[in-house]
């Protein structure tokens, strides 16, 4: 159980463009999911807290117009990353939060965004 | 603001040896803890949690963790690693009752383990 799932797991797009990525929770509901950005050889690190059916919380430094999210439903979460450029090229991971389990994330295998 | 520090960022060892990743954080309030693991190529797996209770937690594959409160620290051990133990640790804390239920993860330990 606990299963979540991102799509697509890798994207290449050329610079200007808007790409989306979509977090699902498979098997369960999930009112909260949270957007990670993981550079090569690093941790992870927060981007934005998305809640079911409001606004996304973002982190500090982190532009909201850039990368809008959005929270349609209790199984999916989407990140768009808009107007792209190479410095926007990373790992992206997103995590649902499975309540009742004292907010555990379960964590998706990541998309591969690389801007030409 | 919470933060959380992995002592160590490369850990080599023989297979059948002791494994212990420190892992502290700073946070004045309750916690949750967790480990995860990412095994090459593969997305990020739960080991381990700690909310409340016996501070010696029991996860998955033969890893634990202790809580030691007055040091801030959650240490993950294995007695005897495999070959199949290589992979990525992340320490993370949850404070709780932090708006959004925040996670702040570690560093990272990069662990090889060599047949």
């Amino acid at each position: 159980g606990a299963v979540v799932s991102q799509h697509p797991s890798r994207v290449i797009c050329k610079s200007g463009t808007s790409v989306k990525i979509e977090c699902r929770s498979l098997d369960f509901q999930a009112t909260t999911m949270f957007w990670y950005r993981q550079f090569p050889k690093q941790s992870l690190m927060l981007m934005a807290t998305s809640n079911e059916g409001s606004k996304a919380t973002y982190e500090q430094g982190v532009e909201k117009d850039k990368f809008l999210i959005n929270h349609a439903s209790l199984t999916l979460s989407t990140l768009t990353v808009t107007s792209a450029h190479p410095e926007d090229s990373s790992f992206y991971i997103c995590s649902a939060e499975l309540a009742g389990a004292g907010d555990t994330q379960y964590f998706g295998p990541g998309t591969r965004l690389t801007v030409l | 603001a919470q933060s959380v520090s992995q002592h160590n960022h490369h850990v080599i060892l023989s297979e059948a040896a002791s494994l212990e990743l420190g892992c502290n954080y700073s946070y004045g309030g309750t916690v949750n803890l967790f480990w995860y693991v990412q095994y090459p190529g593969q997305h990020l797996q739960l080991l381990l949690k700690y909310f409340s209770g016996d501070p010696l937690v029991k996860g998955i594959k033969g890893f634990e963790a202790e809580f030691i409160k007055s040091k801030f620290s959650f240490n993950l051990r294995k007695p005897s690693v495999q070959w199949s133990d290589t992979a990525e640790y992340f320490c993370a804390v949850n404070a709780r009752g932090a708006a959004g239920n925040k996670l702040t993860f570690g560093g990272g330990t990069r662990v090889l383990v060599k047949p």
